[in-house]
């Protein structure tokens, strides 16, 4: 019974497509996240989400939109693909804000975008 | 912000012996400091963790140390395995907090 799980796990598609990966945690958690990791295996936060509101935004292109239809869920949807946008996306929650032990991160496995 | 660097970034070891990565921060706020291991085709999972109370803390075969005034932690894994073949990350944020900055990682390797 995966605690994070996301889909797809690999997705290839063309330059200029729109595409989305689903995120869904059962552990119960009222914090979520994308991580993106590069091919030199940094790992970068995109977004944050607390109880559906996005507490994180970082410095991402506007090309990428979180949603949040519960707490459990936080999609990423991702238009006019390029090609620095390969990259493995990893969806990861956390037990939520104010708590002590908020901050211990549970990763899914990670989809793997390619863009040619 | 915050900026996390990590050392070395590639480490190798024989089976058996002790492996060492080291990472300094940057923000003195920052007060809670997490290990992640990813293995080859997975994402990362926590292993260790300390927070600024503590300098040291010690789980088996791993332990992370701290020194808040030189901003540095590190992570020793003792009697290593070929298991513990992966990426290490470490992290640094604040207590409560949601924001973690994470280090380049480590590849460590362990001959048999």
């Amino acid at each position: 019974d995966t605690a994070v799980s996301q889909t797809p796990k690999y997705l290839v598609t063309q330059m200029g497509n729109d595409k989305s990966i689903k995120c869904e945690q059962n552990l119960g958690h009222d914090t979520m996240y994308w991580y993106k990791q590069d091919s030199k295996k940094f790992l970068k936060i995109m977004f944050s989400y607390n109880n559906k509101e996005l507490i994180i935004n970082e410095t991402v292109p506007n090309r990428f939109s979180p949603k949040s239809p519960d707490k459990a869920h936080l999609n990423l949807h991702i238009n006019s693909l390029e090609l620095g946008d390969s990259a493995v996306y990893f969806c990861a929650s956390s037990p939520g804000q104010g708590i002590s032990g908020a901050n211990v991160l549970t990763f899914g496995a990670g989809s793997r975008l390619t863009v040619l | 912000g915050e900026n996390v660097e990590q050392h070395p970034s590639t480490l190798s070891v024989q089976e058996g012996d002790s492996a060492v990565i080291k990472c300094t921060y940057s923000d003195s706020a920052s007060n809670y400091f997490p290990w992640y291991k990813q293995e080859l085709g997975k994402g990362p999972q926590l292993i260790i963790d300390i927070r600024s109370n503590v300098g040291e803390k010690k789980d088996q075969r791993i332990a992370v140390t701290l020194n808040k005034t030189a901003k540095h932690f590190s992570l020793h894994i003792t009697e290593t395995q070929p298991e513990d073949s992966a990426v290490y990350f470490c992290a640094a944020s604040e207590d409560y907090g949601q924001n973690f900055v994470f280090g380049p990682g480590t590849r460590l390797s362990v001959l048999p």
